[in-house]
């Protein structure tokens, strides 16, 4: 077990819609990432947070935003879902991206879109 | 950006024989690198990390190599066992990336009884 939390872990919705993923990082880690995974694509990053604050952005499209709250937990909402958004999203923490700390990942949400 | 790739998209091994699976990066400014194990229906699971300033790091039953000459990064998995059957994905991280990871495509492995 990673210590990092994410829920849902299935999310079954139409195109169009929005949903909102949930990550509660390890106890102790400051920085969040959230990364995209599908068949074709491999792991993509798409944003991080440290202690609150957007920190980088990776390939996350407009209808995609996170944000890191004061207790640290993250949330990523996708809106205008389409049917190529259909993926397992990852959630990762770190204790500080600047000390070269190994990243640790939740079992994921697996969004289909239909 | 600069991505990692990987020379074998799958790997099969007896069980009981060792493993190797290797990674070629292509950002010299890549400093830090990770391996980890994804099984099916869970997330990485970080294996052995090392960074560049070293050329070997040992784990339990796991080695890392790291030849920045070439740009070379391999895993090698002792004694190889079922459970070791999963997708190995290395990862790069270098301030050029605002300390981001960039993983690779990732390599199955597959034990064979």
């Amino acid at each position: 077990d990673s210590g990092v939390t994410q829920t849902p872990k299935h999310l079954i919705t139409a195109t169009g819609q929005r949903v909102t993923l949930r990550c509660s990082p390890r106890s102790g880690d400051l920085s969040v990432y959230w990364y995209q995974q599908s068949l074709d694509q491999g792991l993509q990053f798409l944003i991080q947070y440290y202690n609150g604050e957007e920190r980088a952005k990776g390939n996350i499209l407009e209808r995609f935003s996170a944000q890191q709250f004061p207790d640290l937990h993250s949330e990523l909402n996708l809106s205008s879902l389409e049917l190529g958004d259909s993926a397992l999203y990852f959630c990762a923490s770190s204790v500080d991206p600047d000390l070269n700390s190994p990243l640790h990942f939740g079992n994921g949400t697996r969004l289909t879109v239909t | 950006g600069e991505s990692v790739g990987l020379h074998l998209p799958t790997l099969s091994v007896q069980e009981g024989d060792n493993s190797i699976i290797n990674c070629a990066y292509s950002n010299s400014a890549s400093d830090y690198f990770i391996w980890y194990k994804q099984e099916s229906g869970k997330g990485p699971q970080f294996i052995i990390d090392i960074r560049s300033n070293m050329d070997k790091r040992q784990g339990q039953r796991v080695t890392v190599l790291l030849n920045k000459t070439v740009k070379h990064l391999s895993l090698q998995i002792a004694a190889t066992q079922p459970g070791d059957s999963a997708v190995y994905f290395c990862a790069e991280n270098s301030s050029n990336y605002g300390q981001n990871f960039v993983f690779g495509p990732g390599t199955r492995l597959s034990v064979l009884p």
